[in-house]
């Protein structure tokens, strides 16, 4: 059971267009919800994040934005830049614990 | 600053051998850790948290086990490797339930 879904495998978008990464959740326990980037060899790095209180949160380029009620979420780059080519994922923590649960992540290639 | 460190980077295993996969965090005291795997295609999935030392919660049954015999020291361990324990394996540490978590660069684990 997948509780945390990315359902588009790979995003392809133009230098300085904007990049959109969805990611779908099931469990409403979920309180807090994480994004990362992850580049071939290395280890996610932590991008943004967002309590399940607030609907927005900006960070420079990145915007994560949540929608409780459809049970979505979505991070936002604008501009997109070459170096932003990576592997994004989600990620949903369950209320009160310290586990995290991880979306299959969305290769996005940004061109120049 | 902390920094989290993960060896060795790549190995490769014959079916039935044993595994020690090590991670040590520097810079902070009492971290949460956390144990990774991501199958190929696929997203990560939690196998072992740690909350402190000798304390260790297992996520899913399997093949492997993990210890944490000191503060900031956290083990991966197999005592007999299937070929189904190939993956990417990564080590995390957070400050807390409500904190990022911060991954290791990762161990890529083929089993011949």
């Amino acid at each position: 059971d997948q509780q945390v879904k990315q359902n588009s495998p790979s995003l392809s978008v133009q230098e300085g267009r904007i990049s959109i990464l969805n990611c779908d959740y099931t469990n409403s326990m979920f309180d807090y919800f994480l994004w990362y980037k992850k580049y071939p060899a290395e280890g996610p790095t932590f991008l943004i994040s967002i309590s399940s209180i607030k609907d927005k949160n900006e960070d420079g380029r990145f915007t994560v934005f949540l929608n409780k009620s459809a049970k979505h979420l979505s991070l936002h780059i604008v501009p997109s830049q070459p170096g932003d080519s990576a592997v994004y994922f989600c990620a949903a923590r369950p209320g009160n614990t310290g586990k995290l649960i991880f979306g299959q992540g969305t290769t996005l290639q940004v061109k120049p | 600053s902390q920094t989290i460190h993960q060896w060795p980077a790549t190995l490769v295993q014959p079916v039935g051998s044993p595994l020690s996969l090590e991670c040590t965090v520097e810079g902070t005291s009492n971290p949460n850790l956390y144990w990774y795997r991501q199958a190929a295609g696929r997203g990560l999935q939690l196998l072992f948290y740690s909350v402190g030392i000798g304390q260790i919660s297992s996520e899913v049954p399997q093949n492997l086990s993990a210890s944490r015999p000191q503060d900031r020291q956290f083990i991966l361990s197999s005592k007999k490797l299937l070929l189904s324990d190939s993956g990417f394996y990564l080590c995390a540490w957070s400050l807390g339930q409500g904190q990022p978590q911060h991954f290791g660069d990762g161990t890529r684990l083929s089993i011949l």
